[in-house]
């Protein structure tokens, strides 16, 4: 059974850090090309930012750019996003989701069951 | 970065036929994949590329696609189905491969 498990979230001041992560179990990790999604409160989805399966190519939404960081370790199965120069508007329930992509046909098959982001003074 | 948009709210009569649609430049190269979400739970793949339903998705739920639009259709919704839904593409606008949700339907059963 396939299992995506985030961690790491929590009430942090403007201008904070924050490392998430994501325990994944039930499948092959290193195979996969790895996702973190947000949803802030009352709010829709966002994607944030991707990651390759070989850590090749990497991709941030232009409202995450250069204050984010997303990384995975294959030998530990694992999923990090490092959240840097937190702003309110980054107030949001973060989401782990594996993505698959084959013949142009990409989708989200997986989510974790998110990790909750407050950023407030 | 490319949008997509669907329409915020649309109601269904329990038993009856919902189509919900996700208009996009994104979807003239990408197939729409669709999620449910109801409150307090993280969202479930329904529909992916022309027409796949992952395991365990009742076969009402359905997927099209035309130009720019996709649609998921419900064929006899039941209660369970009130949801949000979110379509979701791949955006090949600019130099690299981002992802792009749309705003999110709101699914009432009567």
């Amino acid at each position: 059974e396939v299992q995506l498990v985030e961690s790491g979230g929590g009430l942090v001041k403007p201008g904070g850090s924050l490392r998430l992560s994501c325990a994944a179990s039930g499948f092959t990790f290193s195979s996969y090309s790895m996702n973190w999604v947000r949803q802030a409160p009352g709010k829709g989805l966002e994607w944030v930012s991707s990651i390759s399966s070989s850590s090749s190519y990497i991709y941030y939404a232009d409202s995450v750019k250069g204050r984010f960081t997303i990384s995975r370790d294959n030998a530990k199965n694992s999923l990090y996003l490092q959240m840097n120069s937190l702003r309110a508007e980054d107030t949001a329930v973060y989401y782990c989701a594996r993505s698959v992509c084959t013949n142009g046909v990409c989708y989200f098959d997986y989510w974790g069951q998110g990790t909750l982001v407050t950023v407030s003074s | 970065s490319s949008e997509l948009t669907q329409d915020p709210a649309v109601s269904v009569a329990l038993g009856q036929t919902v189509r919900i649609t996700c208009q996009g430049d994104s979807l003239r190269s990408y197939y729409a994949s669709w999620y449910q979400q109801k409150p307090g739970q993280a969202p479930v793949l329904v529909i992916y590329g022309k027409n796949n339903r992952p395991s365990g998705i009742p076969d009402r739920f359905s997927g099209s696609s035309s130009g720019n639009t996709a649609s998921l259709t419900i064929t006899g919704a039941q209660a369970e189905d009130e949801a949000d839904y979110y379509c979701n593409s791949r955006d090949s606008s600019g130099n690299h491969l981002n992802w792009v949700f749309g705003g999110g339907t709101k699914l009432t059963v009567l």
